[in-house]
């Protein structure tokens, strides 16, 4: 399984994007990259998927460079709600059974 | 639609006694999860069912049985707790491609639910 590497923390200020990378240096063909978003005493949450190049969502953005070693999540003009731990995991397709949560990166937002 | 539900929301044991957390879905998923979270952790699988009648070893299963009976319900026992059990237990549930959605923006997306806050003393 892919090993993933992240930021431990970030700060940031509303209404600033923020972007977080991961590195993926052994990601295999099949492998998707997946982030999920967590708020403190809560479950994780999907936040985008994707495979290659850029894929947008209505909460983020996800840019995949050519040889898929690493990727960004974009959060455009993040809010005090977004403070939230976010994760960067990879697994082969239809494989959600093999997703490893990492220690990910715990984002605050300060006004 | 209720999604994901856990039962109970808190507990507290005292060492060597057992208890079973029930993880419900309502949404026909074929895989469900039981994943543990320690403080400043990220979450940890303990074990995993791909549909109804199996169940599947994790990362760290060692001290936990499960079952799915049901295809809907998702059981994680502990027959003798012990303080390393303390923990945020949460339960999780996903598609397959066999399942409800052809999406490949979707095929990694597992479902939460609120969580059990465990305490072994």
């Amino acid at each position: 399984l892919a090993k993933t590497t992240q930021p431990i923390s970030m700060d940031s200020y509303e209404g600033q994007e923020v972007n977080i990378t991961c590195s993926h240096n052994n990601i295999a063909t099949n492998d998707y990259i997946t982030w999920y978003q967590q708020f403190p005493s809560q479950g994780p949450r999907f936040i985008i998927q994707g495979y290659k190049t850029k894929v947008t969502n209505e909460v983020a953005s996800l840019f995949i460079p050519a040889d898929r070693k690493s990727s960004t999540l974009s959060l455009p003009r993040v809010s005090l709600s977004d403070t939230a731990v976010y994760y960067c995991l990879v697994a082969p397709e239809d494989s959600s059974y093999k997703l490893i949560f990492g220690s990910g990166t715990r984002l605050l937002v300060r006004p | 639609n209720a999604g994901v539900t856990q039962t109970p929301k808190f507990r507290v044991l005292k060492t060597g006694q057992s208890m079973t957390l029930l993880c419900a879905q309502d949404m026909n998923h074929e895989y469900m999860y039981w994943y543990r979270q320690d403080p400043g952790m990220g979450l940890r699988l303990i074990h995993y069912s791909v549909g109804e009648g199996t169940t599947a070893k994790g990362e760290v299963p060692d001290g936990y049985n499960v079952s799915r009976l049901k295809k809907q319900n998702f059981l994680l026992g502990l027959e003798s707790a012990a303080p390393s059990q303390t923990s945020v237990y949460f339960c999780a549930s996903s598609y397959t491609l066999a399942g409800a959605t052809l999406d490949p923006d979707l095929y990694n997306e597992q479902f939460f639910g609120p969580g059990t806050r465990l305490t072994v003393l």
